[in-house]
């Protein structure tokens, strides 16, 4: 199992640029985040998805676009990147459906891309 | 925003019992309590979480007080790679995590 996978590690971008961040878990999870987190900050949800198809939005989603086709694959859009979007941005995956650990959402995170927009 | 309430640091020598303390006053009864870490620039990795009962891991143990408005993480014997942010968060199943400021905690040789 790789578990969550994310690509690219590192970006620079223009302002205005757009760029799609990807995201992917084989793990079988139906849940899927993304989060950013600002230097010295927590993490914060930017959107989730609880099932191909279905996506949500969650504390800081503007500026940010995201699809879910399948159960392995969660991307994250930039449409028109602004400084204000410098971030890390990690995805991560969980189960709402089996036993034990994973049975109870226990959320597992990818390596995070680490995004400049200058 | 969180519900709990961490210390911003915290230092413990190496081989020692690091106790790292969260007060959740606030929690429901079907909230679990959940502890993750980031070392640093990583994502963050899952480390033991609970209802009510004391647990533990290969990774930790977590004690939880018999009224649940506090609980301590317990990492037996602290090692150099154990200096980490440290988040208590408090939640019920398919609620969204919310992470505070965590504790940083840094183990020194």
């Amino acid at each position: 199992n790789a578990g969550v996978t994310q690509t690219p590690k590192f970006r620079i971008l223009k302002i205005g640029q757009s760029m799609t961040l990807q995201c992917a878990q084989d793990m079988n999870h139906n849940y899927m985040y993304w989060y950013r987190q600002d230097p010295g900050m927590g993490l914060k949800l930017i959107y989730y998805s609880v099932g191909a198809g279905i996506t949500d939005k969650g504390e800081v989603p503007n500026g940010y676009n995201v699809s879910r086709s399948t159960t392995e694959d969660f991307p994250l859009r930039l449409e028109l990147a602004a400084p204000s979007q410098t971030s890390v941005y990690f995805c991560a995956s969980s189960s709402t459906t089996g036993t034990g650990k994973q049975g109870t959402d226990t959320q597992y995170f990818g390596p995070g891309t680490r995004l400049t927009v200058l | 925003d969180a519900k709990t309430t961490q210390p911003t640091s915290m230092d413990c020598a190496e081989g020692r019992a690091a106790n790292l303390p969260c007060n959740h006053s606030t929690i429901s009864g079907n909230e679990y309590v959940y502890w993750y870490r980031q070392i640093h620039s990583q994502g963050p990795q899952y480390i033991i979480h609970g209802l009510k009962n004391n647990e533990t891991n290969e990774m930790a143990s977590l004690i939880i007080t018999e009224d649940r408005k506090s609980s301590t993480l317990i990492l037996p014997h602290a090692t150099l790679r154990d200096t980490a942010v440290y988040y208590c968060i408090v939640r019920a199943l398919a609620q969204k995590l919310v992470f505070g400021q965590g504790t940083r905690l840094t183990i020194n040789p």
